[in-house]
């Protein structure tokens, strides 16, 4: 069972541009959006989240776009740089019980200089 | 400020024998999480503990599969018979929660499993 779709799989970017992807939801009882940077042979490490009280959250370069009513949030990354070349993910939680994080595929992100 | 650890961090093995990997999670995190990796893929969660006590196991996690933490410390995870399928990298991740919200979790660099 799906719960979280991610869109685009890869995605090429030249510096200095914006990268953006997306994430849908199903589960209208997640709470909590995570987004999520690994490189590789390493663990995800936590970029930025949202609570869907708000519709955005900037972070330096780093912002999340959240629309509750489609179920849909999406990253933005301003001013692309060749160190941000990782894979994401998104990930989304529910406050109640567990918090275990339901993860996107992911989408591998390279930044041409 | 001491991250999560996990320890070893490639293990190769051959079909049929047991495996045992550790965590140990940031010092003051009450929660500690396990969850599995495959190439291309998401993590996706196996289990977790509140303190030492495991509170909920995915249906991903067979007969195979058991995990502890004792004193509600580091965590193990262990496979027994260990299969081709059991190949995947196998994340460890803690967080501290204190009341109703929710709380990042930070992940360890895995342990990369190779079944031969």
């Amino acid at each position: 069972q799906q719960q979280v779709k991610q869109s685009p799989q890869s995605l090429i970017v030249q510096k200095g541009g914006i990268s953006i992807i997306n994430c849908a939801y199903e589960n209208t009882a997640f709470d909590y959006f995570p987004w999520y940077q690994q490189f590789p042979g390493k663990g995800p490490a936590l970029l930025i989240a949202i609570r869907p009280d708000v519709s955005e959250k900037k972070e330096g370069r780093f912002t999340i776009s959240f629309n509750k009513s489609a179920k849909q949030f999406s990253l933005h990354i301003m001013d692309s740089q060749p160190g941000d070349s990782a894979t994401y993910f998104c990930a989304a939680s529910m406050t109640e019980g567990a918090q275990k994080l339901v993860f996107g595929q992911g989408t591998r992100l390279t930044i041409n200089p | 400020d001491t991250g999560v650890s996990q320890d070893p961090r490639h293990k190769i093995t051959k079909r049929g024998q047991n495996v045992t990997f550790r965590c140990d999670p940031i010092s003051e995190h009450n929660r500690l999480y396990w969850y599995r990796q495959t190439l291309g893929q998401g993590p996706e969660f196996l289990t977790y503990f509140q303190n030492e006590a495991q509170l909920e196991k995915s249906r991903l996690l067979s007969d195979r599969f058991s995990a502890e933490r004792p004193k509600g410390s580091f965590s193990t995870l262990e496979i027994q018979r260990t299969e081709q399928g059991d190949s995947a990298m196998y994340l460890c991740a803690s967080s501290l929660v204190t009341g109703v919200w929710n709380q990042p979790q930070h992940f360890g660099d895995g342990t990369r499993l190779s079944i031969l």
